[in-house]
C-alpha cells in the first residue's frame, strides 16, 4: 500500500464549478499537509500548507485536514480555465524526515 | 526576485556519458533537495542537503551524485550507472533543515536519451 493515495484523474469540469481535489494517507503519523499545483513543464507551486486538523482558507482555495480519517482535500471554488494545471498533495512526519507526495491530480477547467 | 534557478531546460545524454544539472538559489535556504518526477508518479527524492559540504542519499541515489560546496548552489550529476536517466528533474530549497517547512522549486530540467 503506498504511503500517499491520491486519484490521478483527468477531472474535467466546467468553468465556475466546484472542484474537490483529495488524498488518502496511511501513517497517523503525518503532522504537515501541503497542497502545490504544477502547470505543465513547470515546477511545483505551493498553495497552502497546514499542521492541525479542520480547514484554512485562502482565496478561492480551501484546504480541509480530517485526521482521524487520514484524508486531505483541497477545494476550489468558481475554478477558472486558469486553474488547469496538476494539483499535488504532500505531507511530512519527522519519522520520515522527508516529504512524501502524492502522484498528482490532473485538472481540466473548460470554458 | 528571489528563487530557484535550474538550467538547463532541456538536456540530452548519450550512452556513457555523464550529466550535470545545475541548481541556483538565492532565498538564503539552508536545505535543498533533487527530485525525479515520472509520469503518473510523485515526486521521488534523490539527494538532499540541509548544510553546506553535507548532503544525504534520498530514495533513489543509485546512479546520481552531488556535491554542496556552496549554500546557494546544489548540482546533480547523472551518471552512466544511472540507466533509464529519462525523466523531469527538480530542484527544490527549504529554510528549514528538519523539512517541516515548505520546499520551493524551480521550473525544472528534462533530460532525454539521444
Amino acid at each position: 500500500q503506498k504511503e500517499v493515495e491520491q486519484d490521478p484523474g483527468p477531472l474535467s469540469v466546467p468553468e465556475g464549478a466546484i472542484v474537490s481535489l483529495n488524498c488518502t494517507y496511511s501513517n497517523s503519523a503525518f503532522q504537515y499537509f501541503m497542497w502545490y499545483r504544477q502547470y505543465s513543464r513547470k515546477g511545483p507551486e505551493l498553495l497552502m500548507y497546514t499542521y492541525s486538523s479542520g480547514n484554512k482558507e485562502d482565496g478561492r482555495f480551501t484546504a480541509q485536514v480530517d485526521k482521524s480519517s487520514k484524508y486531505i482535500s483541497l477545494f476550489i471554488r468558481d475554478s477558472q480555465p486558469s486553474d488547469s494545471a496538476t494539483y499535488l498533495c504532500a505531507l511530512f512526519s519527522g519519522g520520515y524526515n522527508k516529504l512524501i507526495f502524492g502522484a498528482g491530480t490532473r485538472l481540466a477547467v473548460h470554458p | 526576485d528571489g528563487g530557484i534557478t535550474q538550467s538547463p531546460k532541456y538536456l540530452f545524454r548519450k550512452e556513457g556519458q555523464n550529466v550535470t544539472l545545475s541548481c541556483e538559489q538565492n532565498l538564503n535556504h539552508d536545505a535543498m533537495y533533487w527530485y525525479r518526477q515520472d509520469p503518473g508518479q510523485g515526486l521521488r527524492l534523490i539527494y538532499y542537503s540541509q548544510i553546506v559540504n553535507d548532503f544525504q542519499k534520498g530514495d533513489i541515489a543509485e546512479g546520481y551524485s552531488v556535491s554542496r560546496e556552496k549554500k546557494e548552489s546544489f548540482p546533480l550529476t547523472v551518471t552512466s550507472a544511472q540507466k533509464n536517466p529519462t525523466a523531469f528533474y527538480l530542484c527544490a530549497s527549504s529554510i528549514d533543515r528538519q523539512g517541516e517547512q515548505p520546499q520551493h522549486f524551480g521550473d525544472g530540467t528534462r533530460l532525454s536519451i539521444l
